[in-house]
């Protein structure tokens, strides 16, 4: 059974870091491209950043970009999201997700970052 | 960078109705659009890929139709478990770009 399951979320003041963790399980990690997804509450679904399966290719989006780096460790079957200078609107769910159709078949449940003061 | 467009952004529908939500690119995607569900509190779900294909598991109620830069999500029967958000998804290329959302409810 595929599982992934994001730790690493918390309460963190404006401008400070934070390093998500998206573990994997059922799959062959080293295998599949990876994305983190994020959605605001209340709000809808934000796509954050992807990075191919051996890591060589890698995107952000717009908002997130110069302050947010993805990085996987296919050793340890593990995906990262280093999160610096972090504003107010940040604050959000942050999902891994992965799939094999090449949409996003697999989901976390989600941690959730909180940037205030 | 594409933007994608899904109206209504709300709707509400009687248990039994036939349920339409389009998505629409602002520049051709050709068939690369994903359909989510999340239903409230949940994890969202994937119902379609490649725009008309159906994931393993999801009711055949669900469809999907549509290629370039518009797409339809049909509901060919509304049931109670239905009530939830749909999103679409362009997947060609990054940056892999949500549509804003469609909350569907029961009359």
């Amino acid at each position: 059974e595929v599982q992934l399951v994001e730790s690493g979320g918390g309460l963190v003041q404006p401008g400070g870091s934070l390093r998500l963790s998206c573990a994997a399980s059922g799959f062959t990690f080293s295998s599949y491209e990876m994305n983190w997804v994020r959605q605001a509450p209340g709000k809808g679904l934000e796509w954050v950043s992807y990075i191919s399966s051996s890591g060589s290719s890698i995107y952000y989006a717009d908002s997130v970009k110069g302050r947010f780096t993805i990085s996987r460790d296919n050793a340890k079957n593990s995906l990262y999201l280093q999160m610096n200078s972090l504003r107010a609107e940040d604050t959000a769910v942050y999902y891994c997700a992965s799939g094999e159709t090449g949409a996003f078949d697999y989901w976390g449940q989600g941690t959730l970052v909180t940037v205030s003061s | 960078d594409i933007r994608m467009t899904q109206s209504p952004s709300s709707l509400s529908a009687s248990v039994g109705d036939r349920v339409t939500i389009t998505c629409r690119a602002s520049q051709g995607i050709s068939s690369y659009l994903a359909w989510y569900q999340q239903k409230p509190g949940k994890v969202p779900k994937l119902l379609i890929f490649a725009a008309s294909t159906l994931q393993s598991g999801v009711p055949s109620r669900f469809s999907g139709s549509g290629s370039g830069t518009d797409f339809t999500l049909t509901i060919s029967s509304l049931q109670p478990e239905d009530v939830a958000t749909y999103y679409c998804q362009k997947y060609n290329s990054a940056p892999y770009t949500f549509g804003q959302g469609a909350k569907l409810e029961i009359k």
